[in-house]
């Protein structure tokens, strides 16, 4: 199976919205609501953020937010704040018991 | 709380094997699986497979079958992914996981790997 698409950077000033695309197939993100979104701090464990879709664990504030329309899932960052500058991941349950992961976006916050 | 400690640096010449263990604590370990995802330098995360932690049951990525091989030992709750005939293009962080039906929610500190002769 192909990565998930996702675009190499984002970027938004502090206060400011930003959303972060996801593009699958019908055979993985259009096909089950079991897309994640993981941010990563460089040289840090990756972090939960959204699973489930739209779903938030325990700790991460509701300026995060998750959907899905088709095949594209999007994370929505809102109220920037410098700690949101890091790398993020999508993955999607792929069937047969596999996880695909997204290239990766680069979120800036200028 | 739910912790994953994983082991040390590793430098290993090309064509060795390497052995990253993870430690987990705070939950019923049989009551997930363990997930193994690297980060090669410059690179995007990448998913290497899992291990369920009651059945030992596993599934590798495509590119990683017959060179990896996941394993748990229930009395220690530690999770291993070993790596065989190691390359250059091995050299990575090794993440280990805690998955929660199919999302990651609970990571390591990650073990560096590097292969070099």
């Amino acid at each position: 199976q192909s990565a998930l698409t996702q675009p190499p950077s984002a970027s938004g000033s502090p206060g400011q919205s930003v959303t972060i695309s996801c593009t699958g197939t019908s055979s993985d993100v259009g096909g089950y609501n079991y897309v994640s979104w993981y941010q990563h701090h460089p040289g840090k464990a990756p972090r939960l953020i959204i699973y489930e879709v739209s779903k938030r664990p325990s700790g991460v504030p509701d300026r995060f937010s998750g959907s899905k329309s088709g095949n594209t899932a999007s994370l929505a960052v809102s109220g920037l704040q410098a700690d949101d500058e890091a790398d993020y991941y999508c993955t999607s349950y792929g069937g047969s018991n596999d996880v695909i992961f997204g290239g990766g976006t680069k979120l800036t916050v200028l | 709380q739910v912790q994953l400690v994983q082991s040390g640096v590793e430098v290993k010449k090309p064509g060795a094997s390497v052995k990253v263990s993870c430690k987990a604590s705070g939950y019923t370990f049989s009551s997930y699986g363990i997930s193994w995802v690297r980060q090669a330098p410059g690179q995007g995360l990448e998913w290497m497979g899992w291990i369920s932690g009651s059945s030992g049951n596993t599934k590798y990525a495509l590119n990683l079958q017959g060179r990896v091989t996941m394993t748990t030992d229930t009395s220690t709750s530690t999770g291993y992914m070993e790596l065989r005939s190691l390359t250059s293009d091995d050299t990575a962080v090794y993440f280990c996981a805690r998955r929660s039906l199919f999302s990651l929610d609970y990571w390591g500190q990650g073990t560096v790997v590097t292969v070099s002769s």
